[in-house]
């Protein structure tokens, strides 16, 4: 374990369903982050979130939608996805600056 | 956009022999670091260097720093098969605490 727990491990819905990924740290970490790996692409950054407050929204469609409602927790709500969305999402966390703890992922299929 | 760039986007070495991964990255940097990512999980932090630093070690990685060629090295001497992973570099910015990484490099040591 790192430190930075992510639920569910995997998770496959549909198109029309509402999902949402929870990622907690308890490292003490004043910013976390979403970040998108999909095949053959570099990690996206999302969104990032510093002492609570959203700090970056790197373009992102708004059927995904972050929560930060202390800073330990830090939820991905999910809604209308596409077949394209499906990737490894995850969360990471970290002081103001220097080495980012990441969590296992969650893998997401949109059927 | 993509920051940082590693190369090779593969390698395939021999256990026992040394791999080398580089990195190039385009705008100021305030640090640069490396993390390993085993087959779908998540990414583990390995080394983190300033940019005031040029060289730092640990255990068996060593990674350098030339700020004025804008590229990294990463140096894992007496490779072992448990070392198969992709490598990823990432810089932080100097306004703040985002990473952006590379597309990483796919390492394989055979036994």
């Amino acid at each position: 374990e790192t430190g930075v727990t992510q639920t569910p491990r995997h998770l496959v819905m549909g198109m029309t369903n509402k999902k949402s990924l929870k990622c907690e740290q308890h490292l003490g970490h004043n910013a976390m982050y979403w970040y998108k790996q999909s095949a053959k692409k570099p990690l996206e950054l999302m969104f990032v979130y510093n002492f609570k407050e959203q700090t970056e929204n790197n373009s992102v469609p708004s059927r995904f939608s972050p929560e930060c409602p202390n800073s330990s927790h830090l939820f991905l709500h999910l809604h209308t996805l596409q077949p394209e969305d499906s990737a490894l999402y995850l969360c990471a966390s970290s002081f103001r600056t220097g080495g980012y703890t990441f969590g296992s992922g969650t893998r997401l299929t949109v059927v | 956009s993509q920051q940082g760039e590693e190369d090779p986007q593969a390698l395939s070495i021999q256990e026992g022999e040394n791999a080398t991964m580089n990195c190039s990255y385009k705008t100021s940097i305030n640090n640069l670091q490396w993390y390993r990512q085993n087959s779908g999980r998540g990414l583990v932090h390995l080394i983190l260097i300033r940019s005031n630093e040029r060289e730092k070690h640990s255990g068996r990685l060593r990674v350098t720093l030339d700020t004025s060629k804008k590229s990294s090295s990463l140096l894992i001497t007496a490779s072992r098969a448990a070392d198969t992973a992709s490598y990823f570099c990432a810089t932080e910015d100097n306004a703040g605490n985002m990473l952006t990484f590379g597309g990483g490099t796919r390492l394989m040591v055979k036994p």
